[in-house]
């Protein structure tokens, strides 16, 4: 089954610090990775994907994310955090069952960044 | 301009009522939908349609029915509303959605309370 996880529900990093909000997946064949951010009562905005390619894809505000096959893992970073960053992070894979590129979130990780 | 619209914003109802909620975009996008956000941010796909084919999730009761009356909108029908379907409602699009490579755009969400 195709599946995607965030094994934290909260991330707190210092400002100015860098960050990582993990994400892996399990998925047959070449998967299609995206994130999204959502801030407080609004829907979710997209920051980067990995289709193919180069494994290190950059995407909105700064923030950048790896594609490593073998770990099987699609990690968000960002060099140095700010307040503003703080966010609900969701990690998502195409699920390759239907036509139509449905996706298949993670939980979400809650990112706080304190001043 | 907004790109995704959802109408509206919020929609308080007793159980057992029919509601709809509508969905609008102006990206010219063919492939359309519909998410749930339950209390714990978990976000789960129920529709999505793209032109002539529409793909339900087999989790989401028939008392649920996307229309789309033309390729810009998506509005959701429910009837005989159940406390169990309190949540928050997001519309998206995306164009190509067969492929399943390009990003979705998401609607700011309609936060349905059931009393």
């Amino acid at each position: 089954a195709q599946s995607v996880a965030q094994p934290e529900d909260q991330v707190n990093v210092a400002e100015g610090n860098p960050l990582t909000v993990k994400c892996t997946y399990s998925v047959s064949g070449n998967p299609y990775l995206f994130w999204y951010v959502q801030y407080p009562n609004r829907g979710l905005q997209f920051l980067l994907k990995y289709i193919t390619g180069d494994n290190l894809v950059k995407g909105s505000y700064g923030f950048e994310a790896e594609f490593n096959k073998s770990q099987t893992s699609f990690h968000l970073k960002k060099p140095s955090a700010l307040v503003s960053d703080s966010a609900l992070y969701f990690c998502a894979v195409r699920d390759i069952r239907g036509s139509q590129g449905n996706l298949i979130f993670g939980k979400g990780t809650k990112l706080s960044v304190k001043p | 301009d907004t790109a995704v619209s959802q109408t509206p914003k919020y929609l308080v109802t007793q159980m057992g009522n029919d509601k709809s909620i509508k969905c609008e975009q102006n990206l010219g996008h063919d492939t359309m939908y519909w998410y749930k956000q339950d209390s714990k941010k978990f976000l789960k796909i129920m529709f999505s349609y793209n032109n002539k084919e529409l793909i339900i999730n087999e989790t989401v009761p028939n008392r649920f029915s996307p229309k789309s009356p033309d390729k810009a909108h998506l509005n959701l029908h429910i009837n005989s509303l159940e406390l169990g379907d309190s949540a928050v409602y997001f519309c998206a699009s995306s164009q190509g959605g067969r492929e399943g490579q390009n990003e979705q755009f998401f609607g700011p969400g309609t936060r349905l309370t059931v009393l």
